[in-house]
């Protein structure tokens, strides 16, 4: 079975700082890596994803994330937060089972 | 270009009674998967729709069913409803791009609130 871990419930950054959120898999076979971001009383918006290839992958917003396949990892990061970016996070992968398997979420709150 | 949208927005039902969500995907894409997002948890896999058959499952009793049409819409029918059934209910949609199609980026509509007393 496939799945996977944030172990940080509440991540806090102040405005201008690097932020990390942090996301480790299990899964069969090679792994389909992905990252959501959540609002307030609202869908799920696409960050990026992993797929094959280079281990540094950037997305929307300006934020990135690195695959680490030794360490079964799939990190989420941005050299420099934003207020705006407070939200809840939702690392996921897609493994041999074809279907999306969530996180339990990150809320990142950025401080002014 | 409109992304994806859900109806009803909010539902409020009483326990035993049964519902149905509708899903419009984004344009061009071909492909539905449902997920229930209970209160401080993650999104739960229901099921995908592909050309319209169920094309995987997850661990979800058969209360819950669904159906998608030849415009690629879909719905999601739950019986008998529980309170446990209260949650979010998210539809998401992708276009399939060739076996085995894990990697298809899949586009979550707003939601549809369900609330059972």
């Amino acid at each position: 079975a496939q799945s996977v871990a944030q172990p940080e419930d509440q991540v806090n950054v102040a405005e201008g700082n690097p932020l990390t959120v942090k996301c480790t898999y299990s899964v069969s076979g090679n792994p389909y890596l992905f990252w959501y971001v959540q609002y307030p009383n609202r869908g799920l918006q696409f960050l990026l994803k992993y797929i094959t290839g280079d281990n540094l992958v950037k997305g929307s917003y300006g934020f990135e994330a690195e695959f680490n396949k030794s360490q079964t990892s799939f990190h989420l990061k941005k050299p420099s937060a934003l207020v705006s970016d407070s939200a809840l996070y939702f690392c996921a992968v897609v493994g041999s089972a074809r279907q999306l398997t969530f996180g339990s979420g990150t809320q990142l709150t950025v401080l002014p | 270009d409109a992304g994806v949208t859900q109806s009803p927005t909010h539902l409020i039902k009483t326990r035993g009674q049964q519902v149905t969500l509708r899903c419009s995907p984004k344009s061009g894409h071909d492909t539905v998967s449902w997920y229930q997002q209970a209160l401080g948890q993650g999104p739960q896999f229901i099921f995908q729709y592909y050309e319209e058959e169920e094309r995987q499952r997850g661990n979800f009793p058969d209360r819950f069913s669904g159906h998608q049409f030849p415009n690629y819409s879909s719905e999601l029918n739950v019986n008998a409803l529980l309170l446990g059934d209260s949650a979010l209910y998210l539809c998401a949609s992708s276009l399939t791009s060739g076996a085995p199609g894990r990697g298809d980026t899949q586009y979550f509509g707003p939601g549809t609130r369900l609330t059972v007393l």
